[in-house]
């Protein structure tokens, strides 16, 4: 069971360039997100989706999009990569709002220089 | 939205009993979370409690008030693998009905011989 899968597991970046983090899921789940982990801040939601074709906004946006075009798919792009963005992401999917708990993927280092 | 408070640390010997404490402020309730998370891993599902009580599941155990915003993680008989960092995580009706949740910052477990 592959889960919930995360490409590419490692990127280093030069400010302003872009990129898109790939999450897959093979569970069927409804509801899938992206959160970023940074020492001592726990995680924090960027963006989440709650169903194919749809996003939303979680606490800390700025600076990412994301598209949910295909439900087993939920990417997250930089459009213009800044220091401030080096940080471990986390992709994670969900069976819906009131059950399930949150399935996480291995993670992926970006470090923006 | 929620305000989420969990010690950012604690140390503990092999063998004995620890208790992790999270605090949470939050309106439309809906369930509470306890994650496992070593070091350069991602986080793995340990508990989700949405009624009061104690929910035991072989060492662990997972304690909710919802009148007080409280809940503790209970970890028995200690072993050097516990030393990760616990996430507490409370999902509630404050993203427009779409419950999603959110995370506090973590306890890191030290387990010492």
């Amino acid at each position: 069971n592959a889960g919930v899968t995360q490409t590419p597991k490692f990127r280093v970046l030069k400010t302003g360039q872009s990129m898109t983090l790939l999450c897959a899921q093979d569970m069927n789940h409804e509801y899938m997100y992206w959160y970023r982990q940074d020492p001592g801040m726990g995680l924090r939601l960027i963006h989440y989706s709650v169903g194919e074709g749809t996003t939303a906004k979680g606490e800390v946006p700025d600076g990412y999009n994301v598209s949910r075009l295909k439900k087993q798919n939920f990417l997250l792009g930089l459009e213009s990569a800044a220091p401030s963005q080096t940080s471990v992401y986390f992709c994670a999917s969900s069976q819906g709002p009131h059950t399930g708990e949150l399935f996480f993927g291995e993670g992926s280092r970006l470090t923006v220089l | 939205g929620q305000n989420i408070d969990q010690p950012t640390e604690m140390t503990a010997t092999e063998g004995a009993i620890v208790q992790i404490n999270c605090t949470y402020q939050t309106s439309g309730f809906n369930g509470l979370f306890w994650y496992q998370q070593h070091a350069g891993e991602a986080p793995t599902f340990l508990s989700y409690n949405v009624l009061d009580g104690l929910e035991e599941k072989g060492r662990f155990s997972s304690f909710l008030s919802r009148s007080k915003g409280y809940s503790y993680l209970l970890l028995k008989e200690l072993q050097m693998k516990d030393s990760a960092s616990y996430l507490c995580a409370v999902r509630d009706s404050s993203s427009g009905g779409s419950y999603i949740p959110t995370f506090g910052r973590g306890t890191s477990l030290i387990v010492h011989p």
